[in-house]
């Protein structure tokens, strides 16, 4: 039982280059989220999927995308990197029955733009 | 204001000792409370729920006031394991949860 998992791990981008940050998830959860965090400042939700099918935006979507494959996969994507985007990304999944709210996360992606 | 404040840290507190966070959160509305811990380059891990009555898990103790808008966490008998950051989060709209920046703690020997 993997939980989430996350690729790459690690990504060097140019500015200007794009990239996908893979996300899946076996727990069979319905909701999924994409954050970010940078020093001195809390997670912050740039996408989420409530359930299969339904994206909406976060607190920080100006520069990303996502796509939710199907109900174990939600990816990210960046089409075209910039310095402020160089942060590290955390994916989540959650089952949101009842009042839980306890979300599981991946290990992250380091990601640098230069 | 951010909507969930911590003072950042770090607590250098000698292992034995009991250690208290506070945080404040700014919308009434909120619903649900929770600690996550975070290990240094990992990802956040639930350590407990907060609810109304106060919660006990072993050595940990989280209190809500919902009157003045704020959550704390008690630790007892630290350990050198402990040294983390805690992560205090608050339920927003359409389940989102909001976070706070963390409280570094470090435990010495």
């Amino acid at each position: 039982n993997a939980g989430v998992t996350q690729t790459p791990k690690f990504q060097v981008l140019k500015t200007g280059q794009s990239m996908t940050l893979q996300c899946a998830q076996d727990m069979n959860h319905n909701s999924m989220y994409w954050y970010r965090q940078d020093p001195g400042m809390g997670l912050r939700l740039i996408y989420y999927s409530a359930s299969e099918g339904t994206t909406d935006k976060g607190e920080v979507p100006n520069g990303y995308n996502v796509s939710r494959l199907n109900k174990r996969e939600f990816s990210l994507r960046l089409e075209s990197a910039a310095p402020s985007q160089t942060s590290v990304y955390f994916c989540a999944s959650s089952d949101r029955t009842g009042l839980t709210y306890e979300q599981y996360f991946g290990p992250g992606t380091r990601l640098t733009v230069t | 204001r951010k909507e969930v404040e911590q003072d950042p840290g770090p607590f250098n507190v000698p292992e034995g000792a009991t250690v208290a966070f506070n945080c404040t959160y700014s919308n009434s509305a909120s619903q649900s409370f929770f600690w996550y811990r975070q290990d240094c380059r990992k990802e956040p891990k639930l350590l407990m729920s907060v609810y109304s009555s106060g919660n006990e898990d072993g050595r940990f103790t989280a209190q809500l006031n919902r009157a003045s808008q704020y959550i704390s966490l008690l630790i007892r008998d630290s350990k050198l394991s402990d040294s983390a950051t805690y992560l205090c989060v608050v339920s927003g709209s359409n389940y989102q949860l909001i976070w706070g920046a963390g409280t570094k703690l470090i435990i010495k020997p």
